[in-house]
């Protein structure tokens, strides 16, 4: 069964801190990508990766920065949290790109106080 | 830049009749359309997949139907069931790109 496991459910850090959210995928895929989720909003591209060390910005990718050092783990930073990354934090990983579809971890609900 | 719309924000229909969600886009038609369905507090899970050449896809009791002239989709859920309530994304991906574009999605409840 195919997995995409994130590191954390539920999160909770203070403005300022900086925050690693980790995502791992087991079914050795090119694609991996990081979204935010907000109520009306809908899911926002913030980076994605098509191959290690590879990343390519998304549609809001300002505070943000990742990191790909092997296949299965991409990793989303925030180098200085604020209060308006309060979030749910969605990672997905597809085969290749074009045609295929995107497996989804579980999400991390991040508080910034 | 590419706006997706999703019909109403909400939509309740009575159960074991057809559940029908509307996915609109602007300008280019993509190259594939996607729907996922979301339930509370987990993460998007892929449903179908319809090319741009394609004009109908199935499976069991969904449909989804692709209209390039009217630059629009339709998700179809027959024989609706309270297991069906859930929010529905739809996604464009474009050949020339490999990322997806997602709708905000519309959440759908189905009333026994």
């Amino acid at each position: 069964d195919v997995k995409v496991t994130q590191s954390s459910r539920y999160l909770v850090k203070r403005t300022g801190e900086k925050v690693f959210l980790e995502c791992v995928q087991d079914m050795d895929h090119e694609n991996m990508f990081w979204y935010r989720q907000d109520p009306g909003l809908g899911l926002r591209l913030i980076y994605f990766s098509y191959d290690v060390k590879m990343k390519e910005k998304g549609d809001i990718p300002e505070g943000y920065s990742v990191s790909r050092e092997k296949k299965e783990r991409f990793s989303l930073i925030l180098e200085s949290a604020s209060t308006n990354q309060t979030s749910m934090y969605l990672c997905a990983s597809s085969l290749s790109t074009v045609s295929y579809e995107q497996y989804f971890g579980p999400g991390t609900r991040l508080t910034v106080t | 830049s590419q706006k997706i719309e999703q019909n109403s924000e909400a939509l309740n229909i009575q159960e074991g009749k057809t559940a029908t969600l509307t996915c609109n886009y602007t300008n280019y038609s993509p190259a594939y359309l996607q729907w996922y369905r979301q339930d509370p507090g987990r993460g998007p899970v892929f449903l179908l997949l319809i090319r741009e050449n394609e004009k109908e896809k199935r499976k069991e009791r969904l449909k989804v139907t692709f209209d390039t002239t009217l630059k629009q989709s339709l998700f179809h859920i027959t024989a609706s069931q309270p297991a069906d309530s859930a929010t529905y994304l739809c996604a464009l991906e474009y050949s020339s790109a490999s990322k997806i574009i997602f709708g905000s999605g519309t959440r759908l409840s189905i009333r026994p």
